[in-house]
């Protein structure tokens, strides 16, 4: 069964510029990719979406090659306040109308001061 | 209302019991999803309703498991004799169609004794 897949975790500094890359090898072609993060006892929260290239905005940037087989989410200047999950989404369509979403394994980022 | 809206937010039951898990999406809204999710895991995909087609169910765990979708708006996730391992939180969430970004409730945090 297709999956997507994550690094389980990983660590940082204030400031610094943090990329987490998913792979996404069986992705269909008129899925989106969708990046969320998650803090403890709440819903994930839509961070960024993107179709291909290069996607930006007032968070974070979205960077998807040619074969869309993976994407790579990028914090830039991570803060404290950061320090969550985050998961990779894409769609998956098993040949018929659903849309089934998939949740990445997520990546817990820890921000140190 | 504001945004998607999870009832009750805990749940205590003992094991063999029924429980029923309320989830109010944003007005408009046409897809709906739930996920569950055990401590410290990832989303694990229940079930997906896009306006009026046949729900894709491929995610419910058991035959104990069911959800609906009354005219097109709230949805109810009744587990029948509820079992140790569904302690979990259930998160619903709600979007404007397919590949649109999802809105999560905060989720019903089900504890079986």
């Amino acid at each position: 069964l297709a999956k997507t897949t994550q690094p389980i975790s990983m660590d940082s500094y204030e400031g610094q510029e943090v990329n987490i890359t998913c792979s996404h090898n069986n992705i269909a072609t008129n899925d989106y990719i969708t990046w969320y993060q998650q803090f403890p006892s709440q819903g994930p929260r839509f961070i960024i979406q993107g179709y291909k290239t290069k996607v930006t905005n007032e968070v974070a940037s979205l960077f998807i090659p040619a074969d869309r087989k993976s994407s790579t989410l990028s914090l830039p200047r991570v803060s404290l306040s950061d320090t969550a999950v985050y998961y990779c989404l894409v769609g998956f369509n098993y040949g018929g109308a659903t849309n089934k979403l998939i949740f990445g394994t997520g990546t817990l980022l820890a921000v140190q001061p | 209302g504001a945004g998607v809206s999870q009832s009750p937010s805990n749940k205590v039951t003992e094991k063999g019991k029924d429980v029923e898990l309320r989830c109010d999406p944003i007005s408009g809204h046409t897809a709906l999803y739930w996920y569950r999710q055990s401590l410290g895991q990832g989303l694990e995909f229940l079930i997906y309703f896009q306006g009026n087609s046949a729900p894709d169910k491929s995610g419910l765990p058991s035959d104990r498991f069911s959800a609906e979708r009354t005219g097109g708006s709230v949805s109810t996730l009744t587990i029948q004799r509820t079992q140790q391992e569904d302690s979990a939180v259930y998160l619903c969430a709600s979007s404007l169609g397919v590949n649109e970004k999802l809105f999560f409730g905060s989720g019903t945090q089900l504890s079986v004794l």
